[in-house]
């Protein structure tokens, strides 16, 4: 149980394209969702905070226009780059809080998307 | 300011040798304390929590961590370290802000298991 499905796993673009990564609750609901990046050797930084039917809560510093983020469904929430640029290229993970499990504040992670942009 | 701190970059274990890494906290409220690790290329993996309860709490693949709230740490641990175990570690907390919550990682610790 609490699997979380992130897609794609590997992903290279264009500088100037747009990119989405997806990320699922398989097995549970998700109301709440966390997008983080991931630089080589580096910890986990907190982007956003993704919300079923509503804004997503940004990270002071994170561009809200540049990482657009949708929580459309309990089980999905979407995370589009968009306008990539070379300094875009990272590791990208998401997280979800089982709805049920809200209150330990655990989380269960996708297996992140590496985003490369040329 | 709510915090995590993992003071070791690596850590280098003998396969066979009991094996600790670091993590010290510092939030407001009781702690909700948590350890993943991560594998090359790969999303984090759960280990072991802990909400409240017995200060010693076992997880996966037979590591186990001590809460001392005294020294606000959260030590991971394991009897005897196998070279498979070789992987980046986070500690994480759970902080408190407005109405919700977040979790927050600490920088990571490379642990190393040498056959």
């Amino acid at each position: 149980g609490a699997v979380v499905s992130q897609h794609p796993s590997w992903v290279i673009c264009k500088s100037g394209t747009s990119v989405k990564i997806e990320c699922r609750s398989l097995d549970f609901q998700a109301t709440t969702m966390f997008w983080y990046r991931q630089f080589p050797k580096q910890s986990l930084m907190l982007m956003a905070t993704s919300n079923e039917g509503s804004k997503a809560t940004y990270e002071q510093g994170v561009e809200k226009d540049k990482f657009l983020i949708n929580h459309a469904s309990l089980t999905l929430s979407t995370l589009t780059v968009t306008s990539a640029h070379p300094e875009d290229s990272s590791f990208y993970i998401c997280s979800a809080r089982d709805r049920g499990l809200a209150g330990t504040g655990e989380l269960f992670f996708g297996e992140g998307s590496r985003l490369t942009v040329l | 300011a709510q915090s995590v701190a993992q003071p070791e970059d690596q850590v280098n274990v003998a396969e066979g040798n009991p094996l600790t890494v670091k993590c010290t906290y510092s939030v407001s409220g009781n702690p909700y304390l948590f350890w993943y690790v991560q594998y090359p290329n790969r999303g984090l993996q759960f280990l072991l929590k802990y909400i409240t309860g017995d200060n010693l709490v076992k997880g996966s693949y037979g590591f186990e961590a001590e809460f001392n709230k005294s020294q606000t740490s959260f030590h991971l641990k394991k009897p005897s370290a196998l070279v498979s175990d070789s992987a980046l570690y986070f500690c994480a907390v759970r902080v408190l802000y407005s109405s919700a919550s977040k979790i927050i990682f600490g920088s990571g610790t490379r642990l190393s298991i040498r056959p």
